[in-house]
């Protein structure tokens, strides 16, 4: 099963920044934080990944709250083009399943 | 560098029928793996692999084969497809230290009639 939940869709206004939210209440000290996303029937695409610091790159920023049991994808100026399925998952080990939740459905309105 | 390689992109296929769908990837990675996503749902794993001759089951594994003899290629194998296998399949591949992001193919859109 997957260790991650999201709710199952949001919508931003374009322009404004877009906070996708992601629950991880069992999350374990080496496990890291990933998000993708897939745009229609694309293969995934990796965002950005984070252990407990915050992180950002040219794409968003990954917020982790201090006990590391959820966190929050910000797309700073969404466009239309963000409009995409987002994945939030957990892995630690190297060998370990990756496994994908339900994801969050994001619309951008214009 | 193609990244991950998957063929073909579309195929169908009548219950009953074998064939194996490739997946090449061309960065040294040594994990790999296969996602099934049905329609309006999420990507559920197959198999997956974390090197050279070792495989192991996902989340859906029931009537697939996969083998791994090559770094490079790791084919999932339909032995007798049913409908209930129509779907559109995902390989993805990362590199082998810790903590490193999937790279994902472009799908293969599997229809069994």
């Amino acid at each position: 099963d997957a260790k991650t939940t999201q709710p199952p869709s949001m919508d931003c206004a374009e322009g404004r920044a877009a906070n996708l939210p992601c629950n991880h209440s069992t999350i374990s000290g080496n496990e890291y934080v990933y998000w993708y996303r897939q745009i229609h029937s694309q293969g995934p695409q990796y965002i950005i990944h984070g252990l407990k610091n915050n992180e950002t790159n040219e794409m968003a920023s990954l917020i982790i709250t201090e006990d590391r049991k959820s966190s929050t994808l910000i797309l700073p100026h969404a466009t239309l083009r963000d409009t995409a399925v987002y994945y939030c998952i957990v892995r630690g080990n190297r060998d370990d399943k990756i496994i994908f939740g339900k994801g969050t459905r994001l619309h951008i309105l214009p | 560098n193609a990244g991950v390689t998957q063929t073909p992109k579309f195929q169908v296929l009548k219950t009953g029928q074998s064939m194996t769908l490739q997946c090449a990837q061309d960065m040294n990675h040594e994990y790999m793996s296969w996602y099934r996503q049905d329609p309006g749902m999420g990507l559920r794993l197959i198999h997956y692999s974390v090197g050279a001759g070792i495989t192991d089951q996902g989340e859906v594994p029931n009537g697939y084969n996969v083998s791994r003899s090559t770094t490079e290629d790791f084919p999932l194998r339909l032995l007798s497809a049913a409908p209930s296998q129509t779907s559109v399949y995902f390989c993805a591949s990362t590199p082998g230290g810790q903590y490193q992001p999937q790279h994902f193919g472009d799908g293969t859109r599997l229809s069994i009639l």
